[in-house]
């Protein structure tokens, strides 16, 4: 089965433009999280959709935005890119049961989307 | 901010286990604690979680102390591949809870 996935791989956008990060979350899984990691720290979580719906947001500003699709795919926008933005954005997603009922735990991490901004 | 304590690096021989610790006084009483890895470049890996209870996969075992505060992980006979950085966290619901990663352990196998 697929894993998680992320497009684009790379991206270099320059300071005030706009950007799209997409994620395919693995089939049957109904959550996706969003994180961002900086060279040499933890990824920090940004957003968290379940069904469609906001279930928690990080301490992230208004120029950060997420939405989920009726199939479960996601979209993670910045708008007015500024040089601190560069980074490693992951998806992660997740389902409560598994297929034999059993509960499920873990959350399934992308490869992720290196963003740098010049 | 992270509700854990790790040493921010570790070498182990090859072969030999590794044992990375993690402090998290501050748990609270329906509070699972989580390990996940990061290999270089790649996104964080699950590798096991536990309540109160120690634990083992095909991966790791999870030692969790009576009072909760601490916990180790072991991977038992670490190889060149385990060389990543390991993160301990706690969190009350991983599947659908937000995940709060400190900075980690690196964890450097050699040969």
């Amino acid at each position: 089965d697929a894993g998680v996935t992320q497009s684009p791989t790379h991206l270099i956008k320059t300071r005030g433009q706009q950007v799209t990060l997409r994620c395919s979350p693995i089939s049957g899984h109904k959550s996706v999280s969003w994180y961002q990691q900086v060279l040499g720290q933890g990824p920090q979580f940004i957003f968290q959709y379940y069904e469609k719906e906001e279930r928690g947001r990080g301490n992230f500003p208004d120029r950060f935005s997420a939405r989920q699709f009726p199939n479960y795919s996601s979209e993670l926008n910045v708008n007015a890119l500024l040089l601190g933005d560069s980074a490693l954005y992951l998806c992660a997603s997740s389902s409560v049961y598994g297929t034999s009922g059993r509960i499920i735990y873990e959350q399934f991490f992308g490869p992720g989307t290196r963003l740098t901004v010049l | 901010d992270a509700k854990t304590t790790q040493p921010p690096s570790m070498d182990c021989a090859e072969g030999r286990a590794a044992n990375l610790p993690c402090n998290h006084s501050t748990i609270s009483g329906n509070e699972y604690v989580y390990w996940y890895r990061q290999i270089h470049s790649q996104g964080p890996q699950y590798i096991i979680h536990g309540l109160k209870n120690n634990e083992t996969n095909e991966m790791a075992s999870l030692i969790i102390t009576e009072d909760r505060k601490s916990s180790t992980l072991i991977l038992p006979h670490a190889t060149l591949r385990d060389t990543a950085v390991y993160y301990c966290i706690v969190n009350y619901g991983g599947s659908q809870g937000n995940l709060i990663f400190g900075k980690g352990t690196k964890l450097s196998v050699k040969p």
